[in-house]
């Protein structure tokens, strides 16, 4: 069964401080990984997209790293704002059995910022 | 505003109503999906259309209709609903070639009474 884990389920943090969030999926033949991020009550937005074979994106203050043969990706956020606060969801795309358009989706990691 | 919209943002509807959500993309892409956020479940997918025709259906209730009646335009009609599927539908859209972004709409809240 594919299934993605993210953890920790929660975190809260001062601002200024470095963030890792993690997320870990149980079959290592997977397409492409992407992270988003969700605020209260809206969609998803789009942060990064790792295709297989690569091994880290990175836009601004955001860096995700695979490694897939481990089955984890973390996203890496530097110099944490409240601005920051918000849910990220990690999504991946599986090679094996998997339709177009169909990420399986961790929990999500919500993620607080305070001043 | 990403591309993708979805109207209506918040509905309540009773268990004999038929509703209808409604999205739209101006992306230009050719693949779109709907997908079904839950307190209890991960994100999952629901449908996926491409090109105008469905070729997913995640073993979802008949309740649930889709219609794709243009690469830009996709519905989720709502027919005999139970409180267990309140949740936030999520509309989405991506070119269909494989390894590309997947953008996702604000979401209908629906609360089934």
């Amino acid at each position: 069964k594919q299934e993605v884990t993210q953890i920790p389920a929660a975190l809260s943090v001062p601002e200024g401080e470095n963030l890792v969030l993690n997320c870990s999926f149980t079959d290592s033949a997977i397409y492409n990984l992407q992270w988003f991020r969700q605020d209260p009550g809206k969609g998803l937005t789009s942060l990064l997209l790792i295709q297989s074979s690569q091994r880290e994106q990175t836009s601004g203050r955001l860096n995700a790293s695979l490694d897939k043969s481990s089955g984890r990706s973390t996203l890496y956020i530097a110099a944490s704002q409240p601005g920051d606060s918000a849910t990220y969801l990690c999504a991946v795309k599986f090679d094996r059995g998997s339709t177009l358009g169909r990420l399986y989706f961790g929990r999500g990691t919500q993620l607080t910022v305070w001043p | 505003e990403t591309g993708v919209t979805q109207t209506p943002r918040h509905l309540v509807m009773g268990m004999t109503n038929k509703k209808s959500l409604k999205c739209e993309q101006h992306l230009g892409h050719n693949a779109m999906y709907w997908y079904k956020q839950s307190a209890k479940k991960p994100l999952e997918l629901m449908f996926v259309y491409s090109l105008e025709e469905r070729v997913e259906n995640n073993s979802v209730p008949s309740r649930f209709s889709p219609e794709c009646p243009n690469s830009s335009h996709l519905f989720l009609h709502l027919h005999t609903l139970q409180p267990e599927d309140s949740a936030l539908y999520l509309c989405a859209s991506s070119h269909r070639e494989a390894g590309n972004t997947i953008y996702f709409g604000e979401g209908s809240w629906l609360t089934v009474v």
